[in-house]
């Protein structure tokens, strides 16, 4: 069963650094076409897509905000980690974090879509 | 960057109509397209990955169609389940973007 699982501060100060953690089970991190991302969703508004980390450990980021972001992983621990430097009140969100697999079928390489989720942890950006 | 713009952005249905939700892409790619469908307080769900393949365990009422840069998702009979929320995901490109959203509501 994959679960994927979210933790960091529920509260950071403007101008801080936000660190959150996903936490996975079920498959591993340097498994062959996985890749773990972060996506957020401010209240009542839509998704957005952060960073990925591929299973060979290729990185990628939102051009938008790629310059505050950092996202690494660690295979022992089976984590994923992603840094957000300079927040402010609107980086208020629920952070998910998500895998994507992609796979060989009649069809050929096929899959991406992000096929298992964490719940998502809710960070409030205030003084 | 690819632009994903979904229509509409609401939508009133009754239990048994037939929806359909639009994804408009700013350029042209080849399929690597998903919708989800979220419900308020829960992570989103994947319904279809690679524009029409459904995800395993998703009803078959649920469809998905197109090419290049118009995407479509069909709901054939609505059921009172399926009020929520529903997004398209373009991953294409290095990054990917979702599309603002489309909330299906009750009529």
């Amino acid at each position: 069963q994959v679960t994927l699982t979210e933790s960091g501060p529920a509260l950071v100060k403007p101008t801080q650094t936000l660190t959150l953690t996903c936490t996975v089970s079920g498959f591993s991190l340097s498994t062959t076409d996985i890749c773990v991302n972060w996506i957020r969703q401010p209240p009542g508004k839509a998704l957005e897509w952060l960073a990925r980390i591929d299973w060979d450990d290729d990185k990628y980021y939102s051009t938008s905000l790629k310059t505050r972001l950092t996202i690494s992983k660690d295979t022992s621990k089976n984590q994923v980690v992603l840094i957000m430097t300079s927040m402010d009140p609107v980086d208020t969100a629920t952070y998910y974090c998500a895998r994507a697999a992609y796979h060989y079928d009649s069809s050929g390489y096929t899959g991406g879509g992000f096929d298992n989720w964490g719940q998502g942890t809710l960070v409030t950006v205030s003084s | 960057d690819i632009q994903m713009t979904q229509s509409p952005s609401t939508l009133s249905a009754s239990v048994g109509d037939r929806v359909t939700i639009t994804c408009r892409a700013s350029q042209s790619f080849n399929n690597w397209l998903a919708w989800y469908q979220q419900k308020p307080g829960k992570a989103p769900k994947l319904l279809i990955y690679k524009a029409t393949t459904l995800e395993s365990g998703v009803p078959s009422r649920f469809s998905g169609s197109g090419s290049g840069t118009e995407f479509t998702l069909t709901i054939s009979s609505l059921q009172p389940d399926d009020f929520a929320t529903y997004y398209c995901q373009q991953y294409n490109s290095y990054s990917r973007t979702f599309g603002q959203g489309t909330k299906v509501e009750i009529k």
